[in-house]
């Protein structure tokens, strides 16, 4: 899966089905991460985020889930639509370090 | 303005040339942050402006890039003396609070061809 600091390129998922993003990430003193869904020719856009308090945190037909033993966190959406496709980033952070992003997982919806 | 804005939203230059990209951040928002995304590649930390403190640089490539935010506003990155490697889409985000980690709105980003 994605990392901040690896990159998977593709997914690809038929339309109606749930689609699971996942994203590694390397800062064990990270406590706040975020998805963001870049569209094509726009900028990232705020999906949801969560705390490292937490494990999982759910939106409106979006999950996320945190693994902090393993450090894995995965963007888990129901019922993909078309205007689901989109580059999805996941991004780290905590302290006055700011956020680091991963590369992006592309997501293609396929009729 | 509603949200992040940002001007031009593409800029084709030549190589050697200085270029100027505007961010206009959401009206309230204290911080401002620089992007740089290369075609395919994730988001690189370029600057980080809060309210009137020094910007943190960290993450500005070279010395021919610059930042600077008048008034606590509006934002202007230069990079002078163009390079290929400096085509990207540059974006701009703002967020409120003191907190690096405040969730940030994005602008469309300018993308930037050095030709």
């Amino acid at each position: 899966g994605e990392s901040v600091g690896l990159h998977l390129p593709t997914l690809s998922v038929q339309e109606g089905d749930n689609s699971i993003i996942n994203c590694a990430y390397s800062n064990s003193a990270s406590d706040y991460f975020i998805w963001y869904k870049q569209e094509s020719g726009k900028g990232p856009q705020f999906i949801i985020d969560i705390r490292s308090n937490m494990d999982k945190r759910q939106g409106q037909r979006v999950t996320v889930l945190l693994n902090k033993t393993v450090k894995h966190l995965s963007l888990q959406i129901a019922a993909t639509q078309p205007g689901d496709s989109a580059v999805y980033f996941c991004a780290e952070g905590g302290g006055a370090d700011g956020l680091t992003f991963g590369k992006g997982t592309h997501l293609i919806i396929q009729p | 303005g509603a949200g992040v804005s940002q001007s031009p939203s593409n800029k084709v230059t030549e190589k050697g040339k200085d270029v100027e990209l505007r961010c206009d951040p959401i009206s309230g928002h204290t911080a401002l942050y620089w992007y740089r995304q290369s075609l395919g590649q994730g988001l690189e930390f370029l600057i980080y402006f809060q309210g009137n403190s020094a910007p943190d640089k960290s993450g500005l490539p070279s010395d021919r890039f610059s930042a600077e935010r008048t008034g606590g506003s509006v934002s202007t990155l230069t990079i002078q003396r163009t390079q290929q490697e400096d085509s990207a889409v540059y974006l701009c985000a703002s967020s409120s609070g003191t907190l690096r980690f405040n969730e940030q709105f994005f602008g469309p980003g300018t993308r930037l061809t050095v030709l």
